[in-house]
């Protein structure tokens, strides 16, 4: 299947920095992009819909400036948590929208704020 | 309308066993339906999909069974391996909601050697 790569797996950090995560889909070009977050023992839950130039579409109860979601190309989307607390800690995965509407995902980012 | 409902929770198989997941879905708009697989810490990885064109998709030890009527489908793994133990999630989209997975709750699924 395709690749999607999502980078960094793991980040520890300090109550009220910010975390950028990346996503990339490497062999396929994907203007649609999506951020989960995965409590423990969870289904995924969708945070927001991340669409190559042009602003993103959070869903109801996530916070967009808390969340910032930035997709400038057609291969990368990133996910910036602004002043995260202990709360934000969670598991964010990525997916990337292929053609046929398959959706591959990257590995993870376990987020854990001090 | 838009609920993916996922039975049972958890599973619990012996080694060799046939492995049964079932979704119900509501939306009749949904037109991709694909099965996840998720191991602890990791990302889910694609497993098999189906579209409702089929009743039937079947990829290795992997079937998919879909019902249209019904708004129904479920994934059999045959000759279950204790390797195959791992949450799965199934999930539906339709093409005109900007392809939003919809997932089910998710069933964990044991396979005891």
């Amino acid at each position: 299947g395709a690749v999607v790569s999502q980078h960094p797996s793991r980040v520890i950090c300090k109550s009220g920095t910010s975390v950028k995560i990346e996503c990339r889909s490497l062999d396929f070009q994907a203007t649609t992009m999506f951020w989960y977050r995965q409590f423990p023992k969870q289904s995924l839950m969708l945070m927001a819909t991340s669409n190559e130039g042009s602003k993103a579409t959070y869903e109801q109860g996530v916070e967009k400036d808390k969340f910032l979601i930035n997709h400038a190309s057609l291969t990368l989307s990133t996910l910036t948590v602004t002043s995260a607390h202990p709360e934000d800690s969670s598991f964010y995965i990525c997916s990337a929208r292929a053609p046929g509407n398959i959706q591959y995902f990257g590995a993870g980012t376990r987020l854990s704020v001090l | 309308q838009q609920q993916v409902k996922q039975s049972p929770q958890s599973l619990i198989v012996q080694k060799g066993g046939i492995s049964i997941i079932n979704c119900a879905y509501e939306n009749t708009a949904f037109d991709y339906f694909p099965w996840y697989q998720q191991f602890p810490g990791k990302g889910p990885a694609l497993l098999i999909a189906i579209r409702p064109d089929v009743s039937e998709k079947k990829e290795g030890r992997f079937t998919i069974s879909f019902n249209k009527s019904a708004k129904q489908f479920s994934l059999h793994i045959m000759d279950s391996q204790p390797g195959d133990s791992a949450t799965y999630f199934c999930a539906a989209s339709g093409s005109g909601n900007t392809g939003k997975l919809i997932f089910g709750q998710g069933t964990t699924l044991q396979v005891k050697p």
